[in-house]
């Protein structure tokens, strides 16, 4: 079974500054991927960025970068230079390669603030 | 290029009516997957259609039902609905099964 914990329910962080969203994940998929997805009031789920298993480097998307570290099954998001437009929830999720391919397995979310 | 959308946005039903929400997949995708995020928790998978067929289904009861249509699109239909059913529905798109899934805005279910 595959498994996403997130471990913080809330952040409030100033404007501007950086921010660790944390992700720990369980599976016994020996290959899989690795997404975050913010998602405002609205409610549409947005995607950020991945990050495969056999990926070498860390992925990055702009402001976002993914801090992947798979001996600790570790998949924590790092926002650069957070703006008032970054609050919402964000969700990581993993999806196996081989079982449940089809499917994203999802975390508890974290709900992100940023004060100006 | 028109995104994922569903319809209806909100919905209002009662206990043990029946409801089909919609979905029309993001242009040029052809499989649909379908969500349910209760308030305050991440969304859990229910199915996924592609080719018309369910191909993986998640850990719900039978009153969860699909369908694909020809052009791509999906309904989801639940029976004998329970308070615990009222929740966010959300419809991802993808091209093929594997693929990176698109988002739709989501059809907010309340049962009463």
């Amino acid at each position: 079974a595959q498994k996403i914990t997130q471990t913080q329910p809330g952040m409030f962080v100033q404007e501007k500054e950086a921010v660790t969203l944390d992700c720990t994940y369980d599976t016994s998929d020996p290959s899989y991927g690795l997404f975050w997805y913010k998602q405002p009031s609205s409610g549409e789920m947005i995607f950020l960025i991945y990050q495969g298993s056999y990926d070498q480097q860390n992925a990055t998307e702009g402001r976002y970068s993914l801090n992947f570290q798979k001996a600790r099954k570790s998949a924590n998001l790092v926002i650069s230079a957070s703006q008032l437009g970054d609050s919402a929830m964000y969700f990581c999720a993993m999806r196996g390669r081989i079982q449940g391919a089809q499917k994203l397995v999802f975390g508890q979310g974290t709900r992100l603030t940023i004060n100006p | 290029d028109a995104g994922v959308t569903q319809s209806p946005t909100h919905l209002i039903k009662t206990r043990g009516q029946q409801v089909t929400l919609r979905c029309s997949p993001k242009s040029g995708h052809d499989t649909v997957s379908w969500y349910q995020q209760a308030l305050g928790q991440g969304p859990q998978f229910i199915f996924q259609y592609y080719e018309e067929e369910e191909r993986q289904r998640g850990n719900f009861p039978d009153r969860f039902s699909g369908h694909q249509f020809p052009n791509y699109s999906s309904e989801l239909n639940v029976n004998a609905l329970l308070l615990g059913d009222s929740a966010l529905y959300l419809c991802a798109s993808s091209f093929r099964q594997y693929n990176e899934q698109f988002f739709g805005p989501g059809t907010r279910l309340t049962v009463l």
